[in-house]
């Protein structure tokens, strides 16, 4: 059973506008999300969160918006650069406990120059 | 942010034998660590939680048998795959957890293939 879905395997974006990229959970017992970003053979690299208390949180050109009601979140890029081209995969905690994350299936985002 | 580095970063071993991979954390102290694997297009799938000084505690299907964890300081953990089998080729990559639930720093990763 898949507690966080990433439905689009991809998506690609013109350099300079918004990517958008989505994810949804089940479990109603999360209460963190962060946002990774992944090149390949490599490890991912934390990109942005938001607690559940929030349902925005915004780092330079990046904001993650959080819909608690629809299990909904996405991670907004604007302007989308060619350098954003990775494997983006959103992550679910609850922050209760070991910090045990659940991963999304990824979505690699494709900036074309 | 924080570094963690994990060795070797590919290894390549013949079928029944055992392959040691290790996960440090370079500048900081890590009271936890976390093993995921992730297949070809697939998500990154926790396989255990590994604490400093006790057991591991292991995801729903993962053989503790198989995949030991061994966790003997606060900047070192180790994952041995046990009698290899080409199914356990995977990517495998190590997290250090810090203080706050989003301090969790990735390692680069180890590809194993098992021939």
């Amino acid at each position: 059973d898949q507690q966080v879905k990433q439905n689009s395997p991809s998506l690609s974006v013109q350099e300079g506008r918004i990517s958008i990229l989505n994810c949804d959970y089940t479990n109603s017992m999360f209460d963190y999300f962060l946002w990774y970003k992944k090149y390949p053979a490599e490890g991912p690299t934390f990109l942005i969160s938001i607690s559940s208390i929030k349902d925005k949180n915004e780092d330079g050109r990046f904001t993650v918006f959080l819909n608690k009601s629809a299990k909904h979140l996405s991670l907004h890029i604007v302007p989308s650069q060619p350098g954003d081209s990775a494997v983006y995969f959103c992550a679910a905690s609850e922050t209760s406990g070991t910090y045990k994350y659940i991963f999304g299936t990824g979505t690699r985002l494709k900036v074309l120059a | 942010g924080a570094v963690v580095s994990q060795h070797p970063s590919r290894v390549i071993c013949k079928s029944g034998t055992s392959v040691k991979i290790e996960c440090r954390s370079l500048d900081f102290q890590a009271t936890t660590m976390f093993w995921y694997r992730q297949f070809p297009k697939q998500s990154l799938m926790l396989m255990a939680t590994s604490n400093e000084g006790s057991k591991a505690t292991y995801e729903q299907g993962v053989e503790k048998d198989k995949f030991l964890i061994n966790h003997a300081s606060l900047t070192l953990s180790t994952l041995t795959v046990t009698s290899a089998h080409p199914e356990d080729s995977s990517f495998y990559i190590c997290s250090a957890g810090g203080t706050r639930a989003y301090e969790q720093y990735f390692g680069p990763g180890t590809r194993l293939t098992v021939t």
